[in-house]
């Protein structure tokens, strides 16, 4: 059964980079049958997908972030990551991975349960 | 961008009622339009994906249905474990978008 599970520092300060990893288990990051997604619930506001990197390392981002968003993969680990540079307080959320299908039906299954990153000095 | 509207925002329903949940597209996005259900503390679980086909596992009482730009979510008979926040998706295009939640709460 594939799990995901997020890490990383759950307070970062203002101008500063967020940095989270996502630990894949019971799978393999590497099948062609995924894409690996970041997600995150902006305050006051719906889900929001950030980006997603496939296992030889494509890469495509949501236009509204992609100048400060760099999504990474390490299959010999079997995680992937997320870079988010230059972080507001409009930041602080909830950061969820998960698969996504390679199909073009582009869903998300599984998730993980999700880390709290606060901005804050 | 597409941009995804639910409705209600939130919604108080009993045990064994049947319920609906709406979800409209700015655009049409033919079937590309996922389900969701979300608790707190707990991964966001797929539901139903490509609008009406439902993800392995998931109980038959949730149905969905639409196209274009209208979809709903209906859940049959209305069970403790189904009390969630819903949210819909957007899988027609790039960036794919959800839409802001449906709360669901026990009456």
């Amino acid at each position: 059964q594939l799990q995901l599970q997020e890490s990383g520092p759950g307070l970062v300060k203002p101008s500063e980079t967020l940095s989270l990893t996502c630990t894949v288990s019971g799978g393999s990051i590497s099948s062609t049958s995924s894409y690996w997604g970041w997600i995150r619930q902006p305050p006051g506001k719906g889900l929001e997908w950030i980006g997603s990197i496939y296992y030889g390392g494509n890469t495509y981002y949501n236009p509204s972030l992609k100048s400060r968003v760099t999504i990474s993969i390490d299959t010999s680990r079997n995680q992937f990551s997320l870079k988010l540079s230059s972080v507001t307080a409009a930041d602080t959320t909830i950061y969820y991975c998960a698969r996504q299908t390679s199909s073009n039906l582009n869903w998300f299954d599984p998730w993980g349960q999700g880390t709290l990153v606060t901005v804050s000095s | 961008d597409i941009h995804m509207t639910q409705s209600p925002s939130s919604l108080s329903a009993s045990v064994g009622d049947r319920v609906t949940i709406t979800c409209r597209a700015s655009q049409s996005i033919s079937t590309y339009l996922n389900w969701y259900q979300r608790k707190p503390g707990k991964a966001p679980k797929l539901l139903i994906y490509a609008t009406s086909s439902l993800q392995s596992g998931v109980p038959s009482r949730f149905t969905g249905s639409g196209s274009g730009t209208d979809f709903t979510l209906t859940i049959s008979s209305l069970q403790p474990e189904d009390f969630a926040t819903y949210y819909c998706q957007q899988s027609y295009s790039n960036p794919y978008s959800f839409g802001q939640g449906t709360k669901l709460e026990i009456k």
